[in-house]
């Protein structure tokens, strides 16, 4: 039984650019939330997508962005790269919108920008 | 609005021995859950422990038990029996009970168990 998986491991990009990570749910599971985690913090929510539709969003600017497809997989876009955006961006999937299904995370994507 | 704190940066543990570490959080939702989660070095956060908060009871799961405080809102984390493989950040979470997976976490410990 796979688990969330996230592609690439390792990123690195240079200000001003754009890029997508991607990650696939655990089997069974409909429901995909991104997080950021800067070096030394806790994780962020960034935000929340289900049934193809972004359902919860945190307090992150519009150059975040996000789609889910219909086979439940999502990618994360971050438009306009700051040399801040460089964090661990976890993926974690659940099943049911409001459930209380635990979370399973994956183990991210570490970008760099330089 | 939801906010998770974790006095402790890092804390140190002999093998075998116990330990506990602090949480406090605030929140304006009547109705939420409490989590521990552990991250170890391969980046994966893993869940140790969950806590409804409208049950009184604290939760277990085998080593690991709460000891949660409702009124005070705190929310500690015994590891009992430490393991090397206990070596991990472990962070304190909170999420409100209508918004799931919206959960805040808090900046985490450093947890090491020493052999």
């Amino acid at each position: 039984d796979a688990g969330v998986t996230q592609s690439p491991t390792h990123l690195i990009k240079t200000r001003g650019q754009q890029v997508t990570l991607r990650c696939s749910p655990k089997s069974g599971h409909d429901t995909v939330s991104w997080y950021q985690q800067a070096l030394g913090q806790g994780p962020q929510f960034i935000f929340q997508y289900y049934e193809e539709e972004e359902r919860q969003r945190g307090n992150f600017p519009d150059r975040f962005s996000g789609h889910q497809f219909p086979n439940y997989s999502s990618e994360l876009n971050v438009n306009a790269l700051l040399l801040g955006d460089s964090a661990l961006y976890l993926c974690a999937s659940s099943f049911g919108y409001v459930d209380n299904s635990p979370l399973h995370f994956g183990n991210g994507t570490r970008l760099t920008v330089t | 609005a939801q906010t998770v704190t974790q006095s402790q940066p890092e804390m140190s543990v002999q093998e075998a021995e116990t330990v506990t570490l602090s949480c406090t959080y605030d929140t304006s939702e009547s109705n939420y859950y409490l989590f521990w989660y552990k991250q170890p070095p391969s980046r994966q956060m893993i869940l140790v422990i969950r806590q409804e908060a409208y049950k009184q009871q604290n939760a277990t799961e085998n080593r690991f038990s709460v000891n949660f405080q409702k009124a005070a809102k705190s929310f500690s984390l015994k590891i009992s029996d430490s393991q090397l493989g206990d070596t991990a950040m472990y962070f304190c979470a909170c999420s409100p009970q209508t918004s799931y997976d919206k959960v805040i976490f808090g900046p985490g410990t450093s947890l090491s168990v020493i052999p």
